[in-house]
């Protein structure tokens, strides 16, 4: 099984929706991360978490939320999907490192598309 | 702002051959990490340099780190077809306590 789980893998919604990407992980680590990544503009961060009561956002964190529900669950949704909006979505976990951002691991990627 | 920018983004080389790809970034940092991403995949680590550290080996991997220039390079020696991949260089900087990462280097590998 997957230390780092991703799901829905795909999914196809209109505009307006409301859609929620969720995020477990089995490697018992506290930080959690959501990065959208599209064509020729890499990976960029949108929110991220150190433990359940620390959430923060990122570079581009407008039009989305997220929920840290446990140590090893984090769910990021959109109120109201857009179409630029689609795009791929990581899930990313590290470990504590103190002030220093160690080896991320990743899940497999949610395929976001918004009609 | 992207800190960590790949030069250069395409490269096509055949198996056998070495592959070299650069990453520059703006700010003082913790530490670079390099990443490779197969199509479609989630992005898997290959190799974390510190700011202390100038070189690293990591089996067929090498990486540079020059700090005063703020670049790094990462060299795949002997490619294979299975070096197929994106490449992305990402930046622990000081105080920021995430990654920040690069647009990522695309590497086609021809048997």
């Amino acid at each position: 099984d997957a230390d780092v789980t991703q799901t829905p893998r795909n999914r196809i919604t209109k505009t307006g929706k409301r859609i929620m990407l969720e995020c477990s992980q089995t490697k018992g680590h506290d930080r959690m991360y959501w990065y959208r990544q599209d064509p020729g503009l890499g990976l960029r961060l949108i929110y991220y978490s150190f433990d359940v009561k620390d959430i923060n956002k990122g570079e581009i964190s407008d039009g989305y939320s997220v929920s840290r529900q446990a140590q090893a669950k984090f769910s990021l949704s959109l109120e109201s999907a857009i179409p630029n909006q689609t795009a791929l979505y990581f899930c990313a976990t590290s470990n504590t490192g103190g002030s220093n951002t160690g080896e991320l691991f990743f899940g497999e990627g949610s395929r976001l598309t918004v009609l | 702002s992207q800190q960590g920018e790949e030069d250069p983004q395409a490269l096509s080389i055949q198996e056998g051959e070495n592959a070299t790809m650069n990453c520059s970034y703006k700010t003082s940092i913790n530490n670079l990490q390099w990443y490779r991403q197969n199509s479609g995949r989630g992005l898997v680590h290959l190799i974390l340099i510190r700011s202390n550290e100038r070189e690293k080996h990591s089996g067929r991997l090498r990486v540079t780190l020059d700090t005063s220039k703020k670049s790094s390079s990462l060299l795949i020696t002997a490619s294979r077809a299975a070096d197929t991949a994106s490449y992305f260089c990402a930046t622990d900087a000081y105080g920021n306590n995430r990654l920040a990462f690069g647009k990522g280097n695309q590497v086609v590998v021809i048997p």
